[in-house]
């Protein structure tokens, strides 16, 4: 089955201890992203991935790292985790960037106290 | 000025009726826009996606582009209460590397 996996699915956490959000497609995706969603401020993208070693910000990277060192696999860290840092992520692949669909993952609600 | 606008809503129709959903975006270089649909504790899936101006129709769904006044909006007709969700009005800018999401309307079909 085509999907986007992510892991762990909820989380709570407490300020300063480092965490990894993982994100998995089976699909052979060239393009990656990192959304957060956040209440009356929608989905805001946090990094992109072009391809394999291709990152790059998106509007709100602060607080945030990713890596790109396989095609299928686009983790989320957060070295020093923050009470507002507290929101809903979504991985989302698609084919290219210039794909229309991106397929998205089933999110990780993060709680940082 | 948010990137992409959205009226919160809720926006309330009975079952049956035209739900009318609105988009306003910023960037009048952008190309390409989309409709997602978000169900309550789930992910955002893709419903429409249009780049030309006028009409799009796909089943109950018809979106609809007018760039010189930079709006998009959705249609779906003979609304059901199943399409009671979140809409997510998406925008691809002039250099296509990032999709830029409105907050989203409420949308609840009564029966």
């Amino acid at each position: 089955e085509a999907q986007v996996t992510q892991n762990p699915r909820y989380l709570i956490t407490v300020t300063g201890k480092k965490l990894t959000v993982t994100c998995s497609q089976n699909m052979n995706h060239e393009y990656m992203s990192w959304y957060r969603q956040d209440p009356g401020l929608g989905l805001r993208q946090i990094y992109y991935s072009m391809n394999v070693e291709v990152t790059d910000k998106g509007d709100v990277p602060e607080g945030y790292k990713v890596s790109r060192k396989e095609k299928r696999n686009f983790p989320l860290i957060l070295e020093s985790p923050s009470p507002n840092q507290t929101s809903l992520y979504f991985c989302a692949s698609s084919l290219t960037i210039d794909q229309y669909e991106q397929y998205f993952g089933p999110g990780t609600r993060l709680t940082v106290t | 000025q948010k990137e992409v606008e959205q009226n919160s809503g809720p926006l309330s129709v009975p079952e049956g009726a035209i739900a009318s959903l609105n988009c306003t975006y910023s960037d009048r270089g952008s190309q390409s826009f989309f409709w997602y649909r978000q169900y309550s504790g789930k992910s955002p899936e893709l419903i429409m996606f249009i780049y030309s101006n006028g009409d799009k129709e796909d089943g109950r769904f018809t979106a609809q582009l007018n760039k010189a006044s930079q709006y998009v909006s959705l249609l779906i007709r003979d609304s059901q209460p199943s399409d009671s969700a979140t809409y997510l009005c998406a925008v691809k800018g002039e250099y296509g590397n990032k999709l830029v999401f409105g907050a989203g309307t409420i949308l609840r079909v009564k029966s």
